[in-house]
């Protein structure tokens, strides 16, 4: 099994500041990598995949970047919709594609 | 549009069955497959298993093997989950996606959620 290991746990930054979130898998998976965004009480939202590219709809301010083990999601300039848990999810492992622990971005 | 609409919430006892539900629309079901994915509370997303709409080929999280069955009824475009033995921390929200028949390629993997179904198990 995949592992990722996703940090830090929770990240506390003001709107406007950039944020950037690390996943680190236990063995490569390649450019296979997505990002999800989940606010409480709603479904996880897709972000990014194959590690940098957005979904249909995702604002420009997102980003993704690595590969093989190491994946970075970046918000540019923190809006306050943004606030909310982040995962990361490999899909190298068809199809059981495992998620990360999640980091929780918060207001500062 | 398209849509994953699931059924609504379950209590049930330690030992007991619930079976979940997850139709589609708007998109060709067949063309698809149907990934389960669960989340305690306060907890992290746990991939539960896909199964195919197209053949019902299925695969399952080691964990749950012998607890979990998917299906699919293409009459309907209804995938749906069932789980076995109940105990108090398969208490979770459980969740439906719509991927890929095979590997996630692009962005229509995981692209849309069902609006999920709280299970609790308590006695």
């Amino acid at each position: 099994e995949i592992v990722l290991t996703q940090s830090p746990a929770t990240l506390s930054l003001s709107p406007g500041e950039r944020a950037t979130l690390s996943c680190r898998a236990s063995q490569s998976v390649s450019s296979y990598l997505a990002w999800y965004q989940q606010k409480p009480g709603q479904a996880p939202r897709l972000l990014i995949y194959d590690a940098s590219n957005r979904a249909t709809g995702i604002p420009a301010r997102f980003s993704g970047s690595g590969s093989g083990t190491d994946f970075t999601l970046t918000i540019s300039s923190l809006e306050p919709e943004d606030f909310a848990v982040y995962y990361c999810q490999q899909r190298s492992n068809w199809p059981e594609y495992t998620f990360g622990q999640g980091t929780k971005l918060e207001i500062k | 549009q398209v849509q994953l609409v699931q059924s609504g919430a379950e209590v049930k006892k330690p030992g007991a069955s619930v079976k979940v539900s997850c139709k589609a629309s708007g998109y060709t079901f067949t063309s698809y497959g149907i990934s389960w994915v669960r989340q305690a509370p306060g907890q992290g997303l746990e991939w539960m298993g896909w199964i195919s709409a197209y053949n019902g080929n299925t695969n399952y999280a080691q964990k749950l093997q012998g607890r979990v069955t998917m299906t699919t009824d293409t009459s309907t475009s209804t995938a749906y989950m069932e789980l076995r033995s109940l105990r108090s921390d398969d208490t979770a929200v459980y969740y439906c996606a719509r991927v890929e028949l095979g590997y996630c390629s692009g962005g229509s993997c995981y692209d849309y959620w069902g609006q999920g179904t709280l299970v609790t198990v308590s006695s």
